[in-house]
Formats: C-alpha cells, sequence, structure tokens
C-alpha cells in the first residue's frame, strides 16, 4: 500500500510553454500533498504544501503565480510551470501523506527540461 | 540559521562492512527524523522514522540512533551489501503542526563487492 504515481515521468518542452505535473495517491486517501524541487546532485527542496480543498502554502522564495498548484481531490495534485524557462528545467517531486504530521510518500519524480 | 548537514563526500565501504552515516542538525528542535534512499533518478523512498524521546531505532540490518543534546542523528547499515549503494536523506520535521519535511544534502553510500 501507500503507492504514489506521478505522470509524466519525464517532459521536454520550448521555453515559454506550461507544463502540467499529475501527483496521484494510488491506494490511499491524501490529506496534504507536497511539491519539491530537486537540483543535480543537490537535496530535496520544498515548493509548497497543498492540503485537499484549500490553497497551497508557499516556501519562500517560490513563485505562486509561476508554480501553480491544485490539490482538487484526496487523490490528486497538480502542479503546473507556467511559462517554463530553461531554469526551470529539474526533477520534480510529489509526496501525500494521509494525515498533516504523517509519513510522507513519495513519487518516482518528474524529470522536466526547458530547451 | 537553520542547518542539516551530511558528509557530502561519497562514503566508500566494502561488502560486508557496516556503512555509518552522519546527519548534525543546528537550530532545529525537531519533533523527529527520518531516513531515506534515493536512487539515481527516483524519488525517495522510507526508511526508518525515529521521535525526540527514542535513543535508537532498529529495522532490519538498518540501525538509527538519535542524540538529541549533539543534536545528531547516525544511520549504520550492517553487513553491506553491493545492493545498498544509493544516496541516503536525511529529513527533520520540525515541532509546528505542518509536517513540513526538511532534507540534507544526502550522503552518497558505494559498497565494493
Amino acid at each position: 500500500g501507500a503507492v504514489v504515481s506521478q505522470h509524466p515521468s519525464w517532459v521536454i518542452c520550448k521555453s515559454g510553454t506550461s507544463v502540467k505535473i499529475e501527483c496521484r495517491s494510488l491506494d490511499f486517501q491524501a490529506t496534504t500533498m507536497f511539491w519539491y524541487r530537486q537540483f543535480p546532485k543537490q537535496s530535496l527542496m520544498l515548493m509548497a504544501t497543498s492540503n485537499e480543498g484549500s490553497k497551497a502554502t508557499y516556501e519562500q522564495g517560490v513563485e505562486k503565480d509561476k508554480f501553480l498548484i491544485n490539490h482538487a481531490s484526496l487523490t490528486l495534485s497538480t502542479l503546473t510551470v507556467t511559462s517554463a524557462h530553461p531554469e526551470d528545467s529539474s526533477f520534480y517531486i510529489c509526496s501525500a501523506s494521509r494525515q498533516v504530521r504523517g509519513e510522507q510518500f513519495f513519487g518516482p519524480g518528474t524529470r522536466l527540461t526547458v530547451l | 540559521s537553520q542547518k542539516i548537514e551530511q558528509n557530502s563526500e561519497a562514503l566508500n565501504i566494502q561488502e560486508g562492512k557496516t556503512a555509518t552515516l552522519t546527519c548534525n542538525y543546528t537550530n532545529y528542535s525537531p519533533a523527529y527524523l527520518q531516513w531515506y534512499r534515493q536512487d539515481p533518478g527516483r524519488g525517495p523512498v522510507f526508511l526508518l522514522l525515529i521521535r525526540e524521546n527514542e535513543k535508537e531505532k532498529r529495522k532490519e540490518r538498518l540501525k538509527v540512533t538519535f542524540d538529541t543534546t549533539l543534536k545528531q542523528s547516525l544511520f549504520h547499515i550492517t553487513a553491506s551489501q553491493p545492493a545498498d549503494s544509493a544516496t541516503y536523506l536525511c529529513a527533520l520535521v520540525g515541532s509546528s503542526n505542518t509536517g513540513k519535511l526538511i532534507f540534507g544534502q544526502g550522503t552518497t553510500l558505494q559498497v565494493k563487492p
């Protein structure tokens, strides 16, 4: 149990386009979902926390108008990178938790490359 | 400022030996600490959680210690195998109610046969 999927697993897009990444909890209901970004040889940096049905809470320095997060149901959260630029190229990872301070289960990640 | 530090240098050990990884933190009062394994191009996989009032936790060949006085956690893999080769991340959860995880930069372990 406690499987989290992400789609797509990788995406290449042109600069200026928008990209949507989905995060799904397959066998449990996720009260809270988290979005992380990881640059090569660096650690995971939390971008935002989202609770089902409410607005996401963004970490300092993360532009909420650029990284749109929607947590529309207890099993799905989406991250949309709007007007992507090459510096947005990174590995994006989501995690899901049954409760606010519960164990987080991580997705396999999405590799975004912006040309 | 708040910091979590793991040894950024790769750890190379011989198969069968015990690997010991270190996680130090400053200016945190974590409610609990977690260790994850991450393989290249994959998301982290949860290994162990230890709470602030626990000194040691074990799971099969894994052992974690947590010293809140030293502000340090040690992660041990006994009888290491080449399949244990990966990057190991420690993560702290603060005492707030947000459940946010703050990750260290990870230590890469290479177990040689």
